[in-house]
C-alpha cells in the first residue's frame, strides 16, 4: 500500500461522540486526499490537502474537519459521529505532477450506532 | 459538473477471452483519464493512466482507449485470467487541479 497507513483500521462508536482517523506516509507526498466509500455511491472525496495546513473541501465535506499539521500525516475528524457517517474511509496520497495518480491506503472500516 | 458513469452490472467472463469495460463521462472532455483495480476489502490500485491527446494506451495485457468525441474510455484485459477478478474504477482530473472524480465501478468476474 505504497508507504500509507492508516488507523484504527475498524472502529465502532456511537452517535454523537467524536473520531478522528489518522494517515499516515512515509513518501513525502504533497497532496493527501481522504474519501468515504459506500455501496452506490463509488468513491467521494471529503477534504484534500495541497500541503502543510493547506485543505480544502471535498463533495461530502459537511461533518467533517481535517488537519495537517506535518507532511506526514492527515488527520480526518468527524466532530459528532451519525449513522449516515457509517462507511469505509480511504486515505490516499499524490506527488502532483502533471496528473496525480493517486495511491491508497488500506481504509478503515467506521460504524456508528 | 462532471459525471462518470460505469456499467453498474457485473461482467462475468470465461478465462482467456478479452474483458473489455467501459467508462463514460457527460460534460467537458478531461485532461487525462486514469484506471484503478479495487479488490475486495482494500484500497483501489493505479493501473494506467491515458491522456487526451492520447488515442490508445498498453500495458501487458491492458489496453486503454480515449475518445473524445464519444466520451469514452474503454479498458481492455486480454488472455483474462481468475486473478483478474476485481472492480475496475475510472476516474478523471475535475478540472480544479489535483482532484479526481472516481465512477463507480465496474466488478469482473472471470471463470476458468
Amino acid at each position: 500500500d505504497a508507504g500509507i497507513t492508516q488507523s484504527p483500521r475498524h472502529k465502532v462508536t456511537e452517535t454523537g461522540t467524536p473520531v478522528t482517523l489518522r494517515c499516515h506516509q512515509t513518501e513525502n507526498h504533497r497532496y493527501m486526499y481522504w474519501y468515504r466509500q459506500d455501496p452506490g455511491h463509488g468513491l467521494r472525496l471529503i477534504h484534500y490537502s495541497y500541503g502543510v495546513k493547506d485543505t480544502d473541501k471535498g463533495e461530502v465535506s459537511d461533518g467533517y474537519s481535517v488537519s495537517r499539521s506535518k507532511t506526514e500525516d492527515f488527520l480526518l475528524t468527524l466532530e459528532s459521529a451519525t449513522s449516515s457517517q457509517t462507511s469505509v474511509y480511504f486515505c490516499a496520497i499524490s506527488a502532483g505532477g502533471e496528473f496525480h495518480e493517486q495511491y491508497f491506503g488500506p481504509g478503515t472500516r467506521l460504524t456508528v450506532t | 459538473s462532471q459525471k462518470i458513469e460505469q456499467n453498474s452490472e457485473a461482467l462475468n467472463i470465461q478465462e482467456g477471452k478479452t474483458a473489455t469495460l467501459t467508462c463514460n463521462y457527460t460534460n467537458y472532455s478531461p485532461a487525462y483519464l486514469q484506471w484503478y483495480r479495487q479488490d475486495p476489502g482494500r484500497g483501489p490500485v493505479f493501473l494506467l493512466l491515458i491522456r487526451e491527446n492520447e488515442k490508445e494506451k498498453r500495458k501487458e495485457r491492458l489496453k486503454v482507449t480515449f475518445d473524445t468525441t464519444l466520451k469514452q474510455s474503454l479498458f481492455h484485459i486480454t488472455a483474462s485470467q481468475p486473478a483478474d477478478s476485481a472492480t475496475y474504477l475510472c476516474a478523471l482530473d475535475d478540472n480544479q487541479g489535483g482532484k479526481l472524480i472516481f465512477g463507480q465501478g465496474t466488478e469482473l468476474s472471470v471463470k476458468p
